[in-house]
């Protein structure tokens, strides 16, 4: 039973404008969550994170959503850019070391 | 220093030999992990060690051994592999911070080791 899923294994966004990328979790006792951007032949990299007494985080050009009641997750980055191209995993930390993975979603920005 | 390091990059392994990846990190992180992760999966949580000590073992088979030397160091060995095995076997660290909502435990990855197991 997948306990986070991404349900867009792929989106492609023109440069510059804006990509959203989507996540929703089943347990309701999750309280921390984040994303993590990973490039081929690299492991994954933080990217930013929100806990559950927040709906809104933001940093620079990444902005994460939280909508508790629906159990939904998204990533905004605006504008996009190609650099930006990469596999997005959203993370739900259940605390005790264990963080879930979603499956990711692969980001293509066209130049 | 903000760097995970693995070593090595590739390894190709018979079924009969015996390996082991390497993982180093000085940030002073006091929690240490190692992830599967097959094409197109996310990473699998294998073993989870905090303060030197082995926290979380996720049922993982006994070809796979961990091991945490100091606070910096952690090993992870390999002995009858399978070729389903063949992965790419990610370390990660953690501060371990206990309050969530003051920053959470953000983990730091190593670029992986792509083991193939023949």
């Amino acid at each position: 039973d997948q306990q986070v899923k991404q349900n867009s294994p792929s989106l492609s966004v023109q440069e510059g404008r804006i990509s959203i990328l989507n996540c929703d979790y089943t347990n309701s006792m999750f309280d921390y969550f984040l994303w993590y951007k990973k490039y081929p032949a690299e492991g994954p990299t933080f990217l930013i994170s929100i806990s559950s007494i927040k709906d809104k985080n933001e940093d620079g050009r990444f902005t994460v959503f939280l909508n508790k009641s629906a159990k939904h997750l998204s990533l905004h980055i605006v504008p996009s850019q190609p650099g930006d191209s990469a596999v997005y995993f959203c993370a739900l930390d259940t605390g005790g070391f264990k963080t879930i993975f979603g499956a990711g979603t692969r980001l293509f920005v066209k130049a | 220093d903000t760097e995970v390091t693995q070593t090595p990059k590739h390894l190709v392994m018979g079924m009969t030999n015996k390996k082991s990846l390497k993982c180093e990190q000085h940030m002073g992180h006091r929690a240490m992990y190692w992830y599967k992760q097959k094409a197109k999966k996310p990473p699998e949580l294998m073993f989870v060690y905090s303060y030197e000590k082995l926290s979380i073992n996720e049922s993982v088979p006994s070809r796979f051994s961990p091991e945490c030397p100091n606070s910096s160091l952690l090993n992870l060995h390999l002995h009858a592999l399978q070729p389903e095995d063949s992965a790419l076997y990610l370390c990660a660290s953690s501060p371990f911070q206990g309050d969530k909502h003051f920053g959470g435990d953000t983990q730091y990855f190593g670029p992986g080791t792509r083991l193939t197991v023949l």
